[in-house]
């Protein structure tokens, strides 16, 4: 299993970024992606969740309207994208495969985007 | 409010075993939990499910110096034989219907 994100990324506030987060080594379709923020110096917070084979999507309250996620399963892709970024969105973002099954473990980890939002 | 709870920091020496806690919110004491390990500079790793009864299940190439527990509302992460590498932030994770949660996470020095 391998979750592989894009590069590093500068911006401007109000600026709009898409990052992407690909995996490869199992059925991707049948696989929840979730994406986490670890602003700098501090701990992990859950953004939301994707299903790519219909897209189905959960986001955090902390989260919702803020952010956008979106999946291309034809190339085995998901998306998180921002409209209007602002400084405090400056963090790493992981995406992480939750588990088979009825839980929400993530088992997978991706490398971490660190999204930098200054003027 | 689902919420999980960790100390912020820990301490212990090289060779010696140390205990995590993870303590969830009144109400969800027989929840499922996860923890992560985050070494310095890297990505979070997972290293176990941990139920409410104490079965555990870790993530592949875990190594078994890492063991969980559980007793009420608490759960456990117990790492034996400390090495220098165990020195990281622990993170548990839990979740109900379609919510996820992290606790703040626990910095582990390794003396």
């Amino acid at each position: 299993v391998r979750l592989e994100q894009s590069g590093a990324e500068v911006r401007k506030p109000g600026e709009s970024l898409k990052i992407s987060c690909k995996g490869s080594g199992y059925s991707f379709n049948m696989y929840w992606i979730a994406w986490v923020r670890q602003l700098p110096g501090k701990g992990l917070e859950w953004m939301g969740i994707i299903y790519p084979d219909d897209s189905d999507t959960r986001y955090s309250p902390s989260f919702r309207g803020q952010v956008t996620l979106s999946a291309d399963k034809s190339i085995n892709t998901v998306y998180l994208q921002w409209s209007s970024l602002k400084a405090s969105d400056t963090a790493i973002y992981y995406c992480a495969r939750r588990l088979g099954g009825y839980d929400y473990d993530f088992g997978d980890w991706g490398p971490g985007t660190l999204v930098t939002v200054s003027s | 409010q689902l919420v999980v709870t960790q100390s912020p920091s820990a301490s212990a020496s090289l060779g010696a075993s140390v205990r995590l806690t993870c303590t969830l919110s009144s109400g969800h004491d027989y929840y499922t939990i996860a923890w992560h390990q985050q070494q310095p500079g890297k990505g979070p790793r997972y290293l176990m499910k941990l139920n409410g009864d104490g079965s555990h299940y870790r993530g592949d190439g875990i190594p078994d110096r890492f063991s969980g527990s559980s007793s009420g509302a608490e759960r456990y992460l117990t790492i034996s034989s400390l090495q220098s590498e165990d020195e990281a932030d622990y993170y548990c994770q839990t979740w109900d219907t379609a919510i996820v949660v992290f606790g703040g996470g626990t910095k582990l020095t390794v003396l």
